[in-house]
């Protein structure tokens, strides 16, 4: 059963902060997040393993609540580039094997 | 960023023809997978295959797909009899260590 993305999409200017949602109504092992643009293959973000732990770089985080199945990605001061299509994959609680169920995907646009 | 590289980029084939994809990785790994997107949708799950091996496969992975290594280093999906629906990017992943998957850069498969 695949994840739950919400929103679908975000429009932002630079500068401003969003809050991308993933969930699941099965128990997870891990949530993995890509960045995926145009044409492109998606290309990975992070990966939070349960444990409830929070994870970033740079202007982008992310967290994992084990007990509700979800996580968040936060990309905060948003620059042109965090333009695409945000995609989280869950790993089920057998998990560690690199198979990945997909949301459906965030589009987020990032306007000057 | 590690990848895999994949072949063709693009390939466009006549329904009812077979088809071959091809992925190299840069380095001996033992797990790959393979996952399909059909434009403008999520990325979804075909097959994994550990060691030479398939070890799951989703319900889109039916008998018109098979996957080998047939020399050790190069790993193929086959298409054997192809659909109009089978026109998507396929992409080649690889596992890491970490428990994170590296995507391929994909290829454009269109049947007409």
């Amino acid at each position: 059963q695949q994840p739950v993305q919400s929103p679908q999409a975000v429009i932002l200017r630079e500068g401003e902060d969003a809050v991308i949602n993933c969930s699941s109504s099965k128990a997870l092992y891990s949530v993995h997040w890509y960045r995926q643009k145009h044409g492109e293959a998606p290309v990975f973000l992070m990966i939070l393993l349960k444990g409830g732990e929070q994870k970033g770089h740079d202007k982008i985080s992310a967290s994992f609540n084990e007990k509700k199945q979800q996580s968040s990605l936060y990309l905060t001061a948003s620059q042109l580039s965090y333009s695409g299509t945000y995609f989280c994959g869950t790993e089920g609680v057998f998990g560690n094997t690199g198979k990945l169920i997909f949301g459906q995907g965030t589009t987020l646009q990032v306007k000057p | 960023e590690p990848e895999v590289t994949q072949t063709p980029s693009h390939q466009v084939t006549q329904m009812g023809q077979e088809v071959i994809l091809r992925c190299v990785p840069i380095s001996n790994h033992l797990y790959f997978y393979w996952y399909r997107q059909i434009l403008g949708q999520k990325v979804e799950f075909l097959v994994s295959f550990y060691n030479n091996e398939i070890s799951e496969k989703s319900e889109i992975f039916d008998d018109q797909f098979s996957v080998e290594r047939p020399d050790g280093s190069n790993f193929t999906l086959k298409i054997r009899s192809t659909k109009l629906e089978d026109s998507a990017m396929y992409f080649c992943a690889r596992l890491e260590q970490t428990g994170v998957a590296f995507f391929g850069q994909g290829t454009r498969l269109t049947v007409v």
